[in-house]
């Protein structure tokens, strides 16, 4: 079975500085997807960045990052230049491609509080 | 389009009492997916639909929960009896097919039973 860890539960940051959220994932499956997603406290489920295990390429949507390291099973979220509108709790989920049918497996989360 | 709506956005409703919670997916998506949140159990799936019909409910707590999808637009979750530690806040989200990447979330039901 598939499995996400989040191993920082709550983590914070100056306005203006970067922030990495870790999370490692484990599978015997070879494709699949990996998200990080952002929960305001409006509660609402924000897609932030999504990554194809199958491309090397570490995705990038501005100011966030990815460092994808499949061998590692590691998936890490690098929030360059915080904004205080980043305080959120942050999601890290993992979606197979044989067959789940778009079951998301969720991290626990990591809360981050981004300080003026 | 409008997203996916969920209703009612909030729930309060006593130990005992039926609950039913509300979704309409994204026009033109064909899979349905209801989650659960809660402090300790994190984000789970408990049941997804493709084509208005449950593929997989093994994450359905017991029988009192039960989700209906009479047609493409519309979809229920019923909770009866309704208990304390149904306490979350219900998701439903929704895919343009069973192979899709992408899913859409509404914005949740929390629902406290008393």
């Amino acid at each position: 079975a598939q499995t996400v860890t989040q191993s920082q539960p709550e983590m914070s940051v100056q306005e203006a500085e970067t922030v990495t959220l870790s999370c490692t994932y484990d599978t015997s499956e070879n494709n699949y997807y990996l998200f990080w997603y952002k929960q305001p406290p409006s509660r609402q489920m924000i897609l932030v960045i999504r990554q194809e295990a199958y491309k090397q390429q570490n995705a990038t949507e501005n100011r966030f990052s990815v460092n994808f390291q499949k061998a590692a099973k590691s998936f890490s979220l690098k929030i360059s230049d915080s904004q205080l509108g980043d305080t959120a709790m942050y999601f890290c989920a993992f979606m197979g491609t044989y067959n789940q049918g778009g079951k998301l497996i969720f991290g626990q989360g990591t809360e981050l509080s981004v300080k003026p | 389009d409008a997203g996916v709506i969920q209703s009612p956005r909030h729930e309060v409703t006593e130990m005992g009492q039926e609950v039913t919670l509300r979704c309409k997916p994204i026009s033109g998506h064909n899979s349905l997916f209801w989650y659960r949140q809660t402090m300790m159990r994190g984000l789970e799936l408990l049941i997804y639909f493709n084509n208005n019909v449950p593929i997989d409910d093994s994450g359905m707590p017991e029988d009192r929960f039960s989700a209906k999808m009479p047609n493409a637009s519309f979809s229920t979750l019923k909770i009866q009896p309704s208990e304390p530690r149904d306490s979350a806040v219900y998701f439903c989200a929704s895919s343009p097919s069973e192979l899709s990447e992408k899913l859409f979330f509404g914005s949740g039901t929390q629902l406290s039973v008393l």
